[in-house]
């Protein structure tokens, strides 16, 4: 059973479009909200994270959208550029959980020049 | 900092061989974790140590995995004997101690087991 559920599993967008993805979970316990970036042949690393207390984070042209009522969480890649290319994963954890992180199926998203 | 190291970075062997997977965490981290990736399952945590202590290896498939942390600097994953459908990549990944600390994901072991 899978805590948090991510869609789609796969993007295409254009340079200079705008990749959106999105995540839901059930717990609601989890307070923290990292997503992580893979390149190929790399491991996953972390892009940008949001705790429960507040409904937006931007980071550059990267984005969390946070929804608490809905249990929904989102990433937009705003501008996207070839380099953006990777696979994407939404997680989530909570502070009685030693740490222990819950990730979502991933989302391949590329961006065609 | 050199980040967490993994070794091998790729692996091939037959079925019925023994696999050891080495990891090193990052200085200070207190939380090791060990997670699987493949195309279907997608990134499976397996197990993860606090400590050096395991906390939790209910992700572990089944008994010829094991895990060990004999100390704050080194961990392995262990396979025997390996089977064909354990190819995958298997990563490590550490953090240090606190709510909102992130996991440090090392470059992953690729396994292919023949």
């Amino acid at each position: 059973q899978q805590q948090v559920k991510q869609s789609p599993q796969s993007l295409i967008v254009q340079k200079g479009g705008i990749s959106i993805i999105n995540c839901a979970y059930e717990n609601t316990a989890f307070d923290y909200f990292p997503w992580y970036q893979q390149f190929p042949g790399k491991g996953p690393a972390l892009l940008i994270a949001i705790r429960p207390d507040v409904s937006e984070k931007k980071e550059g042209r990267f984005t969390i959208s946070f929804n608490k009522s809905a249990k929904q969480f989102s990433l937009h890649i705003m501008d996207s550029q070839p380099g953006d290319s990777a696979t994407y994963f939404c997680a989530a954890s909570a502070t009685d959980s030693w740490g222990k992180f819950q990730f979502g199926a991933g989302t391949q998203v590329v961006v065609t020049p | 900092d050199a980040g967490v190291i993994q070794s091998p970075r790729h692996e091939v062997t037959e079925m019925g061989q023994e696999v050891t997977l080495r990891c090193k965490p990052i200085s200070g981290h207190d939380y090791l974790f060990w997670y699987r990736q493949t195309m279907m399952r997608g990134l499976e945590l397996l197990i993860y140590f606090n400590n050096n202590v395991p906390i939790d290896d209910s992700g572990m498939p089944e008994d010829r995995f094991s895990a060990k942390m004999p100390n704050a600097s080194f961990s392995t994953l262990k396979i025997q004997p390996s089977e064909p459908r354990d190819s995958a990549v298997y990563f490590c990944a550490s953090r240090p101690s606190g709510t909102y600390n992130e996991q440090f994901f090392g470059p992953g072991t690729r396994l292919t087991v023949l």
